[in-house]
């Protein structure tokens, strides 16, 4: 079946440094990743969206990739700052694939 | 300009009551979803919606039915809760499925007891 995989781990990392999350994906090949962030108990919020043909996108502080032969998207936030902390979603879809959420990676930005 | 707006947003149930969560968009979207969050599952896709009158399944569909009478509404219902439905219900919509970013509501929490 199919199966988007995160990091289950807390990346904890210090204000100012480079987050990467990790987003593998297997038994099927998505024609769109995405990337939303969640704050508790809050509903995820969109952040980028990459296709297939795209090996990357940019927005502001925020970069994604998209690695169809390893089957892995990265997320990166430069710079990053407390107010990042939250968790960050990975999803998958494309044709006839239902659309697919991966668990999430917390991400704790230290001061 | 609300977006995706879900109702109730907390809930107490019994098992074997039944209820309704109502979800409603404004952005004139055409598909809809509902998702499940339980602590470290993730989000997992309950029914989905292509478009009024029509419903699909998804990946955790047992318990639970849907109904999309009008474009703008996706309802869930539980017919017979059971403490395994205890869970933050989450509706989403978006133009495509899932082409393009997805609006999510802000949650509501069930508890079956």
């Amino acid at each position: 079946s199919q199966k988007i995989e995160q990091n289950s781990e807390a990346l904890n990392i210090q204000e100012g440094k480079t987050a990467t999350l990790t987003c593998n994906y297997t038994n099927y090949s998505p024609a769109y990743l995405q990337w939303y962030r969640q704050d508790p108990g809050r509903g995820p919020v969109f952040l980028l969206l990459i296709r297939e043909n795209e090996k990357e996108k940019r927005k502001e502080r925020l970069k994604v990739t998209f690695d169809t032969t390893l089957k892995q998207s990265l997320f990166h936030i430069t710079a990053s700052q407390p107010a990042d902390s939250a968790t960050y979603l990975c999803a998958a879809s494309g044709g006839s694939y239902i659309p697919t959420f991966g668990r999430g990676t917390s991400l704790i930005v230290h001061p | 300009n609300a977006g995706v707006t879900q109702t109730p947003k907390f809930r107490v149930l019994k098992t074997g009551q039944s209820m309704t969560l109502l979800c409603a968009q404004d952005m004139n979207h055409e598909y809809m979803y509902w998702y499940r969050q339980d602590p470290g599952m993730g989000l997992r896709l309950i029914h989905y919606s292509v478009g009024e009158g029509t419903t699909a399944k998804g990946e955790v569909p047992d318990g639970y039915n849907v109904s999309r009478l009008k474009k703008q509404n996706f309802l869930l219902g539980l017919e017979s809760a059971a403490p395994s439905q205890t869970s933050v219900y989450f509706c989403a919509s978006s133009w495509t499925l899932l082409e393009t970013e997805a609006f999510f509501g802000q949650g509501t929490r069930l508890t079956v007891v």
